[in-house]
């Protein structure tokens, strides 16, 4: 089973703080790696996609692959309420079939 | 457009009923998924279709069959409902760009099918 893990939370962080998300994968052969945004009780929702080592910024949004250590993570900078919900990462794993982990939820306190 | 539609938002069924979860995309894209999503869990890769009459099996396949006559329509059918398929049901369509290289084809999600079988 080629797995995707992340920690389930929930992951408290104060209103304008730094949410630090983590996804690892065993898959050392996966190349392309995204972040789903799900607000409870409504479908996911790209965020950003990742598949070069390093860090990739899109707004408050930053992105970082490190694949020798088959670990991606997600970085919100000024969190705000509305950032409140669950966070998955997902592993292209070929023939464009995505796995998911469980998902993290993040709630933001103002 | 309207993306990715489903259809019904909510089912309730009894155990050992059948059903169909309906699926249409207006975007043309090749590529379509249906995923279930367990209370607390991620998704899990039910099957896929990569064109009208190709599918193929995912993760967690079994009680499920799906057709795909058209672009635009991908539906599951539920045989002999079971508790344990009771879950949230995501259908996802893709549209594949150039190859040779990472694919970050975006997967577009329709609003869910919330199935409980009692």
């Amino acid at each position: 089973q080629k797995e995707v893990e992340q920690n389930s939370g929930p992951l408290s962080v104060p209103e304008g703080a730094i949410a630090s998300l983590n996804c690892t994968y065993s898959d050392r052969g996966s190349q392309s790696f995204f972040w789903y945004r799900q607000y409870s009780g409504k479908s996911p929702e790209l965020i950003m996609f990742i598949y070069s080592n390093g860090d990739k910024e899109d707004g408050r949004f930053t992105a970082q692959l490190n694949k020798a250590s088959q670990y991606v993570s997600l970085l919100i900078r000024d969190s705000q309420p509305s950032d409140s919900a669950t966070y998955l990462c997902a592993v292209n794993q070929g023939a464009q079939k995505l796995v998911f982990g469980q998902g993290t939820r993040l709630t933001i306190n103002p | 457009n309207a993306g990715v539609t489903q259809t019904p938002k909510f089912r309730i069924l009894k155990i050992g009923q059948s059903m169909t979860l309906q699926c249409t995309q207006d975007m043309n894209h090749n590529y379509m998924y249906w995923y279930r999503q367990d209370p607390g869990m991620g998704l899990k890769l039910i099957y896929y279709s990569v064109g009208a009459g190709i599918t193929d099996k995912g993760e967690v396949p079994n009680g499920y069959n799906v057709s795909r006559s058209t672009t635009e329509d991908f539906p599951l059918r539920l045989e002999l409902a079971a508790p344990s398929q009771t879950s949230v049901y995501f259908c996802a369509s893709s549209y594949p760009r150039a190859s040779g290289r990472p694919s970050t084809d975006t997967q577009y999600f329709g609003p869910g099918t919330r199935l409980t079988v009692l």
